[in-house]
């Protein structure tokens, strides 16, 4: 089985208000990604956890936290949604040493 | 910086056309660049079509070629004849970077439909 599921599927959040966003994954992959996809944008690496050491991008420091209680699970946690958080959220995860990601389908999250 | 440009859509062919979408690299900080399509179906989350991980290597699956360019820094995606089933957004990414920790680089994404 090479699904990697998200949950929910779609999101509406208030501004200012938390958002945590699931990823599951049973192929015992010791990475875990998050990418943000906006329209006419290209996906965007904004964290990864590699075993229980997460990694963030530079630009996206401060605006997302991520957390990975087991190897199986990764979640995506934004402390106070804003009107830019609006995006498809694609979670993916791959073993170390190997090039494939397998990706998730996808959270589409609305901040209002 | 490393980026990826990719033919801008949507792309409009007849079936059994043959297609071909451009994609282009920039590795600056990468010394190994990897190469990827990525594919989504309507309703589906991406999918990886096909992968190059050493230049001058061709690359296919389901009809679909690319191949590995580092004198040109291209990996173009080309297929002989299209099917109405292949209408889906194609997304060519760069990979390979510093302690391969499989960070993607993704270009925008090209959005093939394909008439019957």
């Amino acid at each position: 089985d090479t699904t990697v599921k998200q949950n929910p599927r779609y999101k509406l959040a208030r501004v200012g208000k938390p958002v945590n966003l699931i990823c599951s994954q049973t192929m015992n992959h010791d990475t875990m990604y998050w990418y943000q996809k906006k329209p006419n944008q290209a996906p965007k690496l904004l964290l990864f956890y590699y075993d229980k050491i997460l990694n963030r991008e530079a630009d996206t420091f401060e605006k997302f936290q991520s957390s990975r209680p087991n190897n199986s699970f990764c979640s995506l946690y934004i402390g106070s949604a804003g009107l830019e958080y609006s995006a498809m959220y694609l979670c993916a995860s791959r073993t170390g040493g190997k090039d494939t990601q397998y990706f998730g389908p996808g959270t589409r999250l609305l901040v209002l | 910086g490393d980026s990826v440009t990719q033919t801008e859509g949507p792309v409009t062919v007849s079936e059994s056309e043959s297609l071909i979408i451009n994609c282009t690299y920039s590795a600056t900080s990468i010394a190994y660049p990897n190469l990827f399509w990525y594919v989504r179906y309507p309703g589906e989350g991406l999918q990886l079509l096909l992968k190059v991980i050493t230049a001058g290597q061709k690359g296919s699956s389901r009809g679909f070629e690319a191949t590995y360019n580092k004198e040109t820094t291209s990996f173009h995606l080309q297929k002989a004849s299209v099917q109405e089933s292949d209408s889906a957004v194609y997304y060519c990414a760069l990979g390979g970077g510093a302690g391969n920790t499989g960070k993607l680089i993704f270009g925008l994404g090209t959005t093939l439909q394909v008439q019957p």
